[in-house]
C-alpha cells in the first residue's frame, strides 16, 4: 500500500537525550514536512524539504535537526536543546506541483 | 506571517444536525485545505479549495478568496464526523501550510 509511515507511535525520552523520529513515504513525493502539534493547538511547521539533500527551517526549527539523504525518508532529530519537546509530531509529503499534503499517523513524544 | 482564525472553537451537535465552520485568513493565499483529525490523531484531507465551491457527499466547502474566508458545511452529521477540523493556508508561495487552531466537533447520538 502507498502511504506515509512514522515510527515509533509512542516515544519516551529522558531529559538531555537526543531522539530521532522516523518518516518514510513510498508515494514518490518530492516534498516532505515535519509539524508539531501541542494539545488544543494547530500544527506548526518545524522543517521542510522540497528535494533530496536540501531542506529549510520552518517557524519553530530551534532545537530540531533533519536530513534528507533519500527521497523517501526525512528523519527528525529532537535535540536536548529543545526546551519543551513533549508533543505530537506529524510528517507529511506532497508531490511537487501537487495541490495537497498527505499526513502520516504521527509520533507522540513524551519527555520524562 | 499569515494569520488563520477558525470559529467556533468548539461545537456540539446532535446526530442529523447541520453545521458551518468558518476560516478567516489575513492575506491572499495560493492554497487552502480543510482537514479532519480523528480521535487517534490522523489528519485526513477533505478539500483543496483556494477558491470556489466543492462538494463531497455530506460535506461541502466554499472559499471567497477576495474576502479572505472559507466555510466548511457538514450536513446530516454523524457520530463519525466527530474530531477536530483544521483549515490550513499557504500564503508564502513555498507550499508550506499555516494552520488555524481548529474547531473541535462532537456529534452525539
Amino acid at each position: 500500500d502507498g502511504g506515509i509511515t512514522q515510527s515509533p507511535k509512542y516515544l519516551f525520552r529522558k531529559e538531555g537525550q537526543n531522539v530521532t523520529l522516523s518518516c518514510e513515504q513510498n508515494l514518490n513525493h518530492d516534498a516532505m514536512y515535519w509539524y508539531r502539534q501541542d494539545p488544543g493547538q494547530g500544527l506548526r511547521l518545524i522543517y521542510y524539504s522540497q528535494i533530496v539533500n536540501d531542506f529549510q527551517k520552518g517557524d519553530i526549527a530551534e532545537g530540531y535537526s533533519v536530513s534528507r539523504e533519500k527521497k523517501e525518508s526525512f528523519p527528525l532529530t529532537v535535540t536536548s536543546a529543545q526546551k519543551n519537546p513533549t508533543a505530537f509530531y506529524l510528517c507529511a509529503s506532497r508531490q511537487n506541483g501537487g495541490e495537497t499534503q498527505y499526513f502520516g499517523p504521527g509520533t507522540r513524544l513524551l519527555v520524562l | 506571517g499569515i494569520q488563520v482564525e477558525q470559529s467556533p472553537p468548539d461545537l456540539i451537535l446532535q446526530e442529523g444536525a447541520n453545521s458551518t465552520l468558518r476560516c478567516n485568513f489575513s492575506d491572499s493565499v495560493n492554497n487552502l485545505q480543510w482537514f479532519h483529525q480523528n480521535p487517534w490523531g490522523q489528519l485526513i484531507n477533505l478539500f483543496y479549495i483556494p477558491s470556489g465551491t466543492k462538494q463531497n457527499g455530506r460535506l461541502s466547502a466554499t472559499t471567497v478568496a477576495t474576502e479572505r474566508y472559507s466555510l466548511l458545511y457538514i450536513s446530516s452529521s454523524q457520530t463519525t464526523d466527530s474530531g477536530v477540523y483544521f483549515c490550513a493556508v499557504d500564503g508564502s508561495g513555498y507550499s508550506t501550510l499555516t494552520f488555524g487552531k481548529g474547531t473541535m466537533l462532537l456529534v452525539s447520538p
